[in-house]
């Protein structure tokens, strides 16, 4: 099993939609949550960390579920721009472990 | 500011032939990490570096793969000999005491073809 898991979709979806991505991960001992998003030929870039009360950033929110061990992304009235693939991103501890990326979910946001 | 420094940016070469890519992270990063991206895998860490001393090297695949961080600001990821199955784009991300953030600063990315 795969320590983090996501649909790879695409999701497509129309401007103005909202969307919800889903993302598993394995160890239960992991402390720590982002998602990064990746635009088609480029480099991942923080979007943002995942706090275990939930956290919003403009049109993302982020949520998690440690019970569930699964992470959540909604994107709200969904822009052109927002397409691009969202990596679900977990490390196991605070100490010296690296991140661990899931395999993205791609995004396309059409007109 | 730089960001992230990685060359070459594309590299096309043939099976055997040693690959060498180069990284230079964010002036005052401490750590350094060499990820791996391709379709059926995603991204995987290869190795990563903590002021200089290489802390994580179990997701390197084989003994072909070597890394080394002689100093702060650079680091190179050598494959010798390189085969078809390595053809990847290679990342190099720096961070400065990467926990707090979770923030990893990518480089652009080496994108390797072996033939």
């Amino acid at each position: 099993r795969k320590e983090v898991e996501q649909d790879p979709g695409p999701f497509n979806v129309p401007e103005g939609a909202t969307v919800a991505f889903n993302c598993t991960y394995s160890n239960s001992a992991s402390q720590s949550f982002f998602w990064y998003r990746q635009d088609c030929r480029k480099e991942p870039k923080l979007l943002m960390s995942v706090y275990s009360s939930g956290n919003e950033d403009g049109r993302f929110t982020a949520q998690l579920n440690r019970a569930s061990q699964y992470i959540s992304l909604l994107i709200r009235d969904s822009k052109l721009s927002d397409s691009a693939t969202y990596l679900c991103v977990v490390n196991k501890d605070t100490g010296r472990r690296a991140l661990t990326f899931g395999s993205g979910t791609r995004l396309q946001v059409q007109p | 500011d730089a960001g992230v420094i990685q060359s070459p940016r594309h590299e096309v070469t043939e099976m055997g032939q040693e690959v060498t890519l180069r990284c230079k992270p964010i002036s005052g990063h401490n750590s350094l990490f060499w990820y791996r991206q391709t379709m059926m895998r995603g991204l995987e860490l290869l190795i990563y570096f903590n002021n200089n001393v290489p802390i994580d090297d179990s997701g390197m695949p084989e003994d072909r793969f070597s890394a080394k961080m002689p100093n702060a600001s650079f680091s190179t990821l050598k494959i010798q000999p390189s085969e078809p199955r390595d053809s990847a784009v290679y990342f190099c991300a720096s961070s400065f005491d990467w926990g707090s953030t979770g923030e990893l600063f990518f480089g652009e990315g080496s994108r390797l073809t072996v033939l």
